[in-house]
């Protein structure tokens, strides 16, 4: 089992739609919860971090972590076609950040 | 405040010889991450150092690769020899200490072509 899944997509939705992205972990010691996006040929930056159970909310995007079921998500509302990106899971815990393969997301103009 | 810096932006060696990758951290952060992404893989964890000490490098595929952190601030990794297989982007992330995660900030990795 993967310590970080996943799906890696593409996921394509028309722009002005809801895209959901969708995460498990499998370290229940984990401790912080990070969203990057990375555009092709370009370094991940980072767009969302969670750290307790709940949604968290920064502009279009929502974070939502679930412990008890080991998953964490990202909801980006009204889709851009900038938005257009591989979205990458990172888990953070005994000091050390591991991360998902991403989910490759277009956004269809 | 510069970010991180990574050098070279580009390398191609061929299979056997040797390249040296150099990160440059955030000013100050104690955290440092190697990753690597092989074409068509998951960023994979190389290693961490917290200042000038390894804390973690169960990542580092084989003894052909060694990363140094002397006096804690830039890095480098080596690979001698290098093989094909060792082609990919290698990233350098920095993250300030303190005993919560915290986010870690991305270099603009060096890509290494190996012929």
């Amino acid at each position: 089992q993967k310590e970080v899944e996943q799906n890696s997509g593409p996921l394509s939705v028309p722009e002005g739609a809801i895209a959901s992205l969708n995460c498990t972990y499998s370290d229940r010691g984990s401790q912080s919860f990070f969203w990057y996006r990375q555009y092709s040929g370009k370094s991940p930056e980072l767009i969302m971090s969670i750290y307790s159970n709940g949604d968290k909310e920064d502009g279009r995007f929502t974070a939502q972590l679930n412990k008890a079921s080991q998953y964490v998500s990202l909801l980006i509302r009204d889709s851009q076609p900038s938005d257009s990106a591989t979205y990458l899971c990172a888990v953070s815990g005994s000091f050390k950040t591991i991360f998902g393969a991403g989910t490759r997301l277009f956004v269809k103009a | 405040e510069a970010g991180v810096t990574q050098f070279p932006s580009h390398s191609v060696i061929e299979k056997g010889q040797t390249v040296t990758l150099r990160c440059d951290p955030i000013s100050g952060h104690d955290n440092l991450y190697w990753y690597r992404r092989v074409m068509g893989k998951e960023i994979k964890f190389l290693l961490h150092f917290v200042k000038e000490s390894k804390q973690d490098e169960s990542g580092m595929p084989n003894n052909r690769f060694l990363a140094e952190r002397t006096g804690g601030t830039y890095s480098t990794l080596k690979v001698q020899p290098a093989e094909l297989e060792d082609s990919g982007v290698y990233f350098c992330a920095s993250s300030p200490g303190g005993a919560l995660n915290t986010e870690a900030f991305f270099g603009q990795g060096t890509r290494l072509t190996v012929v």
